[in-house]
């Protein structure tokens, strides 16, 4: 089975500071892992994605996201936080190479709330 | 580019109704995954269709059910509605097993 684990409900930073939003993950085989973010009452954006090759990862608005292998992380990092950045932030894991029906089901984890504080 | 609808935005139901959801696919794919996500928790995997049959389901009854249709767009009926199905349902499109692109979401409600 596979999961992911977001240790933090809620990350507060002030803006210009870097932040980061922490993720660690269980999964058969290598994984392949993804940052979304949900804004009140939408839907979830693609922020990035890690497949393999370069452990750092960038993406969308500035966001990117380091892969650990071996402590199974994937962090979503971005070197100076804005205001309209609050919102919330999920990772999700699934296998890279699937093994039958239902197999590339993404797992999320239950979301950090990251509040940026002007 | 059109990326992925769902409609309708909002639904109120009782108790034992049943309901339909739409979601048109982003263009050029061709997989459907629908998502329920609870009041403070992270998406739950319902079932995915590619080409038109059911690839794959998370840990939900029978009375979810799906359907994906020839121009890829999907429907998620839930039959016998109960309080605990009130979520926001979520439809993510993407190119067979490539990134998932989502959906606003359908805001369902059970009294």
């Amino acid at each position: 089975a596979q999961s992911v684990a977001q240790p933090e409900d809620q990350v507060n930073v002030a803006e210009g500071n870097p932040l980061t939003v922490k993720c660690t993950y269980s999964v058969s085989g290598n994984p392949y892992l993804f940052w979304y973010v949900q804004y009140p009452n939408r839907g979830l954006q693609f922020l990035l994605k890690y497949i393999t090759g370069d452990n750092l990862v960038k993406g969308s608005y500035g966001f990117e996201a380091e892969f650990n292998k071996s402590q199974t992380s994937f962090h979503l990092k971005k070197p100076s936080a804005l205001v309209s950045d609050s919102a919330l932030y999920f990772c999700a894991v699934r296998a890279l190479r699937g093994s039958g029906a239902g197999s590339y089901q993404l797992t999320f984890g239950k979301g950090t709330k990251l509040s940026v504080i002007p | 580019e059109t990326g992925v609808t769902q409609s309708p935005t909002h639904l109120i139901k009782t108790r034992g109704q049943q309901v339909t959801l739409r979601c048109s696919s982003q263009s050029g794919h061709n997989t459907v995954s629908w998502y329920q996500q609870a009041l403070g928790q992270g998406p739950q995997f319902i079932f995915q269709y590619y080409r038109e049959e059911e690839n794959g389901r998370g840990n939900f009854p029978p009375r979810f059910s799906g359907l994906q249709f020839p121009n890829y767009s999907s429907e998620l009926n839930v039959n016998a509605l109960e309080l605990d199905d009130s979520a926001l349902y979520l439809c993510a499109s993407s190119f067979s097993t490539d990134t998932q692109y989502f959906g606003p979401g359908t805001r369902l409600t059970v009294l």
